[in-house]
């Protein structure tokens, strides 16, 4: 099985842009989909990137998802931050019957 | 409207059992994979188990294999998790999760709490 690392923590003002990042252990990042959730504090997560950089209905284009193969890595970019950005975001992928999520990304707005 | 109802959840000693139930509705549950997540107190998500649409072939996480039995009953739109030989870390909230293209989690419930103690 694989790991997904992210970061602990991050955090920007309103209106910057950030990124979190979700570095792949083993196996490449590139042959199987990643996904990003967002959990707001003491509700459930939801989607908001699916396969790799596709935005589920709903979810404003201010999310953005990419990969990058070189670093075996995946990213969530969130541009015109807003307060109610404020949430823990976890990557997930998988591979050979299990599925795997990223430790999280608590995101301060600051 | 897609709704994942979980139940089932409560206080158990260490090495009891518990069966949590998730009741589905809003979607052809026969159509597609259902799995389990948990997160325990101020930690992340794990993926516990899941199980395909039709043919019940079941997954698990390394954590749980061997102490966890995943089912569903398509004729009552219901997904099940039998947990055994239930530890301290196993304590977590546990959601039920609708999988899509086999690949992601798109509709969630509201989640279980389950607290292993004596």
């Amino acid at each position: 099985n694989f790991l997904l690392t992210q970061p602990h923590s991050v955090s920007a003002s309103p209106g910057k842009t950030v990124t979190i990042s979700c570095t792949r252990s083993s196996g490449s990042v590139g042959n199987n989909y990643v996904q990003w959730y967002q959990q707001r504090p003491g509700s459930v997560p939801t989607i908001v990137i699916y396969e790799d950089d596709r935005r589920p209905s709903g979810v404003p284009d201010r999310f953005s998802g990419s990969i990058d193969s070189s670093s075996n890595s995946a990213s969530l970019t969130i541009s015109g931050l807003k307060t109610e950005d404020e949430a823990d975001y976890y990557c997930q992928s998988y591979d050979t019957s299990v599925w795997v999520f990223g430790g999280g990304t608590r995101l301060t707005v600051l | 409207e897609v709704q994942l109802l979980e139940s089932g959840g409560g206080l158990v000693q260490p090495g009891g059992s518990l069966r949590l139930s998730c009741a589905a509705s809003g979607f052809t549950f026969n159509n597609f994979a259902m799995h389990w997540v948990r997160q325990a107190p101020g930690r992340g998500l794990e993926w516990v188990s899941g199980i395909t649409a039709t043919t019940s072939t079941t997954q698990y996480a390394d954590s749980v294999k061997g102490r966890f039995i995943i089912s569903r009953d398509n004729s009552k739109n219901t997904l099940y998790l039998q947990m055994n030989t239930l530890r301290a870390e196993d304590t977590a909230v546990y959601y039920c999760a609708k999988l899509r293209a086999l690949v992601y989690f798109d509709y969630w419930g509201q989640g279980t709490l389950v607290t292993v103690s004596s």
